[in-house]
């Protein structure tokens, strides 16, 4: 079985400073990570996704994300923030044994203040 | 444009009717899957389906109907609505994932907002 935290409901920042969003995966076996942003009244948008290699990926919007496997952690990063960047943030998790299907954390809301 | 397609954007049920909620994707995905999003819970996975004729329960199937008769069509039924069933509901469809085409991420749909009273 696969599961996802994500460790903050709700971020509060303001415009232009940095943003981390935290998220912890567990399973038994190995894993794919992805971040999927949903704006207000939109569906999820992929952000970013690990899939083997290099542990730093690169997304779009200017986010990035670091896969550390022995602390089981995909955390969300971007050095300076927009108002345009306040929306919902999924971390997500699949996996070969599972086919591939997709476990969802709970989101965490990034509301950026001018 | 290419992508997922829902219908309703949004519907008002009332307890112990049935519907259909629509899902049709033409970008030649063999992966489709629908989802309910419901505050602080993120996304759980209902009924998923690898190709033409292929489903399976997800996590919260109970209530819930699929069939994929067509590649491109994965409709969910709901029985008799409860309102345990409001919701929004997302429908996601995705390449196999080790294909050639893939890039292992699912494309949404833009929901439908049920509620059931």
């Amino acid at each position: 079985a696969q599961s996802v935290t994500q460790l903050d409901s709700q971020v509060p920042v303001f415009e232009e400073a940095p943003v981390e969003l935290r998220c912890n995966y567990s399973s038994s076996v190995s894993v794919y990570l992805f971040w999927y942003v949903q704006y207000p009244n939109q569906g999820l948008q992929l952000l970013l996704k690990y899939l083997s290699g290099s542990t730093l990926v690169k997304g779009i919007n200017g986010f990035e994300a670091e896969f550390n496997k022995s602390q089981t952690s995909f955390h969300l990063r971007k050095p300076s923030v927009h108002i345009s960047d306040t929306a919902e943030y999924f971390c997500a998790v699949s996996s070969f044994s599972n086919d591939y299907k997709l476990s969802f954390g709970a989101g965490t809301t990034v509301t950026v203040r001018a | 444009n290419a992508g997922v397609t829902q219908t309703p954007k949004f519907q008002v049920l009332k307890t112990g009717q049935s519907m259909t909620l629509q899902c049709a994707q033409d970008m030649n995905h063999e992966y489709m899957s629908w989802y309910r999003q419901d505050p602080g819970m993120g996304l759980r996975l209902i009924h998923y389906s690898v190709g033409a004729g292929i489903t399976d329960q997800g996590e919260v199937p109970n209530g819930y109907n699929v069939s994929r008769s067509t590649t491109e069509d994965f409709p969910l039924r709901l029985l008799s609505a409860a309102p345990s069933q409001t919701s929004v509901y997302f429908c996601a469809s995705s390449y196999p994932p080790g294909s050639p085409e893939s890039n292992y991420g699912y494309t949404f749909g833009s929901g439908t907002r049920l509620t059931v009273v």
